[in-house]
């Protein structure tokens, strides 16, 4: 399993852009990456999955480059509801693939 | 949106019981896993499910562990003797129709259940 580094923790306001990057630097050639989102006492949260270049969908924009060893998730113009923690998976897009979460990144969005 | 669900929300218990937590995972699905997370720590993987039987699981998941599908909708896990370092966030989680619908890495968790042992 590939693993992931992902700074522990991230301050941000209201209304600003966020930018979370995670290094992935043994990724292998099946390997997809996925981000989640974690509320306090809730399950995690599908947010977006992307292989290579950028996805975009109504939450969240994934960047990945051209070698792959890394990803950056980019929430636009957060909100205090974004204060999360937000956990970047790489596994092989399959169902047998186990989903392994590393400790993630707490973002705490203030007014 | 379909959800999966868990039952109970809180299970306070005392140390040496069996508990069995419960899950109703979405309808179509054809994984099912069981992650714990300990207070302020991270996601643990437990155990994955698929076709009936155990296809992954950790080495948390030892003897007193067990899971099972005893119909065509809930999905349990059992702890049979529990300790005080069972207390945890327990998760349902499901994933894949198996018809190449949302990525097969969209699993679906279900809200948890709050076990205290004490």
């Amino acid at each position: 399993l590939a693993k992931t580094t992902q700074p522990i923790s991230m301050d941000s306001y209201e209304g600003q852009e966020v930018n979370i990057t995670c290094s992935h630097n043994n990724i292998a050639t099946n390997d997809y990456i996925t981000w989640y989102q974690q509320f306090p006492s809730q399950g995690p949260r599908f947010i977006i999955q992307g292989y290579k270049t950028k996805v975009t969908n109504e939450v969240a924009s994934l960047f990945i480059p051209a070698d792959r060893k890394s990803s950056t998730l980019s929430l636009p113009r957060v909100s205090l509801s974004d204060t999360a923690v937000y956990y970047c998976l790489v596994a092989p897009n399959s169902g047998y693939s186990t989903l392994t979460f590393g400790k993630g990144t707490m973002l705490l969005v203030s007014p | 949106e379909p959800e999966v669900t868990q039952t109970p929300s809180h299970q306070v218990t005392q140390m040496g019981q069996e508990v069995i937590l419960r899950c109703v995972p979405i309808s179509n699905h054809l994984y099912f896993y069981w992650y714990r997370q300990i207070l302020g720590q991270k996601v643990e993987f437990l155990v994955s499910f698929y076709n009936n039987e155990i296809s992954e699981k950790s080495e948390i998941f030892d003897d007193q562990f067990s899971v099972e599908r005893p119909d065509g909708s809930n999905f349990t896990l059992k702890i049979r003797s529990t300790k005080l370092e069972d207390s945890a966030m327990y998760f349902c989680a499901s994933r894949g129709t198996g018809t190449g619908g949302p990525p097969y890495t969209e699993a679906f968790f279900g809200q948890g259940t709050r076990l205290t042992v004490v």
